[in-house]
């Protein structure tokens, strides 16, 4: 059992469509991490976000820190084929030790 | 720009067997950590060093023993093989073990490990 479910598992969009992918726990976190990952690379930090309630935007991509700060999303904008790869969240324990969900694998076609 | 190297990149072995992942960072971090990726699995931790010098378990330690040689370096080893570990293989560093921008991990590119 993931301590952190992320869904869907799997995104086929068209160019131009939104999305959002989901990361869920029954836990509380210090902080959330998400990450993008492309085949044969180690994963890349996105955003971390600390404070429930939190929102940060990165030109389309939009993450929220749910306020019991257990959840989070994830919220692309006009997707576009160089958003393809796998979306990982994470929570951050003490120690800076993370907790990663399964992935989100999104392919967007054009 | 090298960041965090992982070596090698490609790894077949027999069960049994024994082997060394190389892990260097560059970036004069004093943390890193070994983590294995499964599909549908995400990513699990290993083993971790806060600092030089100093080594715990992770999520999954059993299987695996690690030596932080120096600052830059972090090695895991699998005295035995199985097919179990068959996996990716990730090392990752940070600055520090605080939550904050200053203690972002990275990641390198990684390590496939087939132990047939």
């Amino acid at each position: 059992t993931q301590l952190l479910e992320q869904s869907p598992q799997f995104l086929s969009i068209q160019e131009g469509e939104n999305l959002t992918v989901y990361c869920n726990s029954s836990s509380v976190f210090s902080s959330l991490q998400w990450y993008r990952q492309e085949p044969g690379e180690g994963p890349v930090l996105l955003v971390t976000v600390v404070t429930g309630g939190e929102v940060k935007k990165l030109k389309r991509l939009t993450f929220q820190f749910g306020d019991a700060r257990k959840d989070s999303s994830l919220h692309i904008t006009a997707a576009q084929p160089g958003d393809t790869g796998l979306y990982l969240c994470a929570g951050g324990r003490e120690g800076n030790k993370l907790v990663f969900g399964a992935g989100t694998i999104l392919r967007v076609k054009s | 720009n090298a960041g965090v190297t992982q070596t090698p990149k490609f790894q077949v072995l027999k069960t049994g067997q024994s082997m060394t992942l190389q892990c260097a960072q560059d970036m004069n971090h004093n943390s890193m950590y070994w983590y294995r990726q499964d599909p549908g699995m995400g990513l699990r931790l290993i083993y971790y060093s806060a600092s030089e010098g100093t080594t715990d378990k992770g999520e999954v330690p059993n299987g695996y023993n690690v030596s932080r040689l120096n600052k830059r370096e972090f090695s895991l080893r699998l005295e035995s093989a199985a097919p179990s570990q068959t996996s990716v293989y990730f090392c990752a560093s940070s600055e520090g073990t605080g939550i904050g921008a200053k203690n972002i991990q990275y990641f390198g590119a990684g390590t496939r490990l087939s132990v047939l």
